[in-house]
């Protein structure tokens, strides 16, 4: 069935230093790409979106890669920061289904 | 999301009973999503709805009942088939997807135990 595998499970950097965070996805229909933050005992919380017809997208220290071949997608945070501790999930969807398909998360811990 | 209420915020479930969980959005969404979190993992979806009085089982739906009597409303109940209720059940919803698809918004969530 469809499946959105996501790496790493847990990623420690140092503050200041750039995290990246890569999925992979099964479906060639998908065309929705979104990426969620949350927080401990939170509501995730969407942080920033791609879509097919765009290889990138960005949005301040926050960017999306999409390689539509390869059937991945990146979540990239320059210049991190403590705030950005956090498990972020990426997703999948195409125009026809209304379920995304989540990946499992990542743990991301910013180190002082 | 501010638009996206739900409650209560915690929930205490005897053995055999059957509780419901309330999610009210003032977004004009069309669709509404539940989705169950256990502690350390993602999300499950168990039910969504694309219009009033209409909605489709999730991955994970066994145990668990829903309706949408009203476009802002979608509760859900945990009957006492699910044996394993304790989680974190987080509410969403969005546009609709005809205008291509668009993101999900989370309520707050409502964290059920068992008594």
């Amino acid at each position: 069935g469809e499946n959105v595998e996501q790496h790493p499970s847990t990623l420690s950097v140092q503050e200041g230093d750039s995290a990246v965070i890569k999925c992979t996805y099964s479906d060639s229909a998908s065309n929705y790409f979104p990426w969620y933050k949350q927080e401990l005992g939170k509501r995730p919380q969407l942080i920033i979106d791609i879509r097919s017809n765009v290889g990138e997208k960005k949005d301040q220290r926050i960017a999306v890669t999409l390689n539509k071949t390869a059937k991945h997608f990146s979540l990239h945070i320059t210049e991190t920061q403590p705030e950005d501790s956090a498990v972020y999930f990426c997703a999948a969807t195409h125009q026809l289904s209304y379920q995304l398909i989540w990946g499992a998360g990542t743990k991301l811990i910013i180190k002082p | 999301d501010g638009g996206i209420t739900q409650s209560p915020k915690y929930l205490f479930r005897k053995e055999g009973q059957n509780v419901t969980l309330s999610c009210e959005q003032n977004l004009n969404h069309d669709a509404m999503y539940w989705y169950r979190q256990d502690p350390g993992q993602g999300l499950r979806l168990i039910y969504y709805s694309q219009i009033v009085n209409d909605f489709q089982k999730g991955d994970i739906a066994e145990g668990y009942s829903v309706s949408r009597e009203k476009k802002e409303s979608f509760p859900l109940t945990v009957t006492s088939a699910q044996k394993n209720p304790t989680a974190f059940y987080l509410c969403a919803s969005s546009l609709d997807r005809r205008e291509s698809n668009q993101p999900q918004h989370f309520g707050d969530g409502t964290r059920l135990s068992i008594l």
